[in-house]
């Protein structure tokens, strides 16, 4: 079964309105890292948040984790066309500090209309 | 920098055929990974390495071979090809996965017909 699921599914919204996207998963984790994908192309790697953090900023993308909950939130402001893509969330598993297992979840896709 | 590049970008294989898809990077990075990808299903690991003569099953590691005899390479062998091996495969690279994320190659799309 998956490590991370993204929620929602799939979000439409206008340019200049801000996006939010949750993600959840199952097991304790060194970290939690949120990437984008365009249609066809191989992933980016956004931002990357540690367990021991509560948020992160970088540029519009703000990320938040709360490890009580096993949540995450990825929130991009004033968005743009150039947003449209899938997102997802990957995390990296606390396996006695061993690392290299980064899972991923299913993806938001995001669709900003000029 | 060519980053983390894979070959071939498409390839189409006959059931039972085997090949070993390629994936080199040049950021002198220890830690790589094989994933693929399926409509609906997000990434699912398929191996991942975390240094030159160590590597490890991931999620979906039935029908794959792997082995990581530099630092550069990690090839992914497909044993014999079935059609549930039609997929769009990503290899990716880190540093370090405590403070760095993964750079991805473009993609090899498989057929298996």
């Amino acid at each position: 079964s998956q490590q991370g699921e993204e929620d929602p599914q799939a979000l439409s919204i206008q340019e200049g309105e801000n996006a939010t996207m949750n993600c959840s998963y199952k097991t304790s984790i060194n970290n939690l890292q949120w990437y984008r994908q365009n249609s066809g192309r191989g992933l980016v790697h956004l931002i990357l948040i540690r367990s021991n953090e509560r948020e992160k900023h970088s540029g519009r993308l703000r990320v938040t984790l709360d490890t009580s909950k096993k949540s995450s939130s990825l929130l991009i402001t004033a968005s743009r066309a150039a947003d449209t893509a899938s997102y997802f969330c990957a995390t990296d598993l606390n396996y006695g500090g061993s690392q290299g297992n980064l899972i991923f979840g299913k993806g938001t896709k995001l669709s900003v209309k000029p | 920098n060519a980053g983390v590049t894979q070959t071939p970008k498409f390839q189409v294989l006959k059931t039972g055929q085997s090949m070993t898809l390629q994936c080199a990077q040049d950021m002198n990075h220890e830690y790589m990974s094989w994933y693929r990808q399926d409509p609906g299903m997000g990434l699912r690991l398929i191996h991942y390495s975390v240094g030159a003569g160590i590597t490890d099953q991931g999620e979906v590691p039935n029908g794959y071979n792997v082995s990581r005899s530099t630092t550069e390479d990690f090839p992914l062998r497909l044993l014999s090809a079935a059609p549930s091996q039609t997929s769009v495969y990503f290899c990716a690279s880190s540093y370090t996965l405590w403070t760095y994320g993964y750079t991805f190659g473009s993609g090899t799309r498989l057929t298996v017909v």
